[in-house]
């Protein structure tokens, strides 16, 4: 069975502490590793898509990189703004949905 | 560029009574996806629309659950009649046509079903 696991499920990190998060996944062909970013009350916002091992993504204060078995989400320096949950999803191939991980709580204190 | 859409933001129904949920995509997004996250679990997967076509249902979970979209527009998702298990937070999702487009969300319809 397909399927994503994510952790820690809570993250608590002072500002500017570095950290990452993981994102661990077992399907039977891979197409595609996502993470979006889920604020209280709102949908999840795209941030990366992933598609093969090697593979890096960077926006900002965020990267996310990817291997065979596992994605990171790596926050350096992290701003009490990028506090949200962050969600690990991935396609299979010849399938169109996502499958989602139940997310990590990040919390940045100033 | 307006995203996707939903209506109503949250719902409060009695079990029983029927609710349709709306769902606007991105213009010119084929794809749309409607997931389902329900109390202290992870997003799960509903149903797939190609255009005006069910491309995947199989995560509708019974026959209370009717998806349609008119002319590959906007889509509804009606739940009749509706029980205390069909609370939670439903989300709809676009993709361009083709390839490994990313699925962008509405921010969602909340169900409460008392």
């Amino acid at each position: 069975e397909d399927q994503v696991t994510q952790s820690p499920e809570a993250l608590r990190l002072q500002e500017g502490e570095s950290s990452s998060l993981n994102c661990s996944y077992t399907v039977s062909g891979l197409r595609g590793l996502f993470w979006y970013r889920q604020d209280p009350g709102k949908g999840p916002e795209f941030l990366f898509t992933l598609y093969s091992a090697g593979e890096e993504k960077e926006k900002e204060r965020l990267k996310a990189t990817l291997t065979k078995k596992e994605s990171f989400l790596h926050i350096t320096a992290p701003k009490p703004e990028d506090s949200a949950t962050y969600l690990c999803a991935v396609r299979t191939i010849g399938q169109g949905n996502l499958i989602f991980g139940k997310g990590t709580k990040l919390s940045v204190k100033p | 560029e307006a995203g996707v859409t939903q209506f109503p933001s949250h719902s409060v129904i009695e079990k029983g009574q029927t609710v349709t949920l709306r769902c606007d995509p991105i213009s010119g997004h084929d794809n749309l996806y409607w997931y389902r996250r329900v109390m202290g679990k992870e997003i799960k997967f509903l149903l797939h629309f190609v255009k005006e076509s069910k491309q995947d249902e199989s995560g509708m979970p019974n026959n209370r659950f009717l998806a349609e979209r008119t002319g590959g527009t906007y889509s509804t998702l009606k739940v009749q009649p509706a029980e205390l298990e069909d609370s939670g937070v439903y989300f709809c999702a676009s993709s361009q046509a083709r390839g490994v487009y990313e699925q962008y969300f509405g921010p969602g319809t909340r169900l409460t079903v008392t």
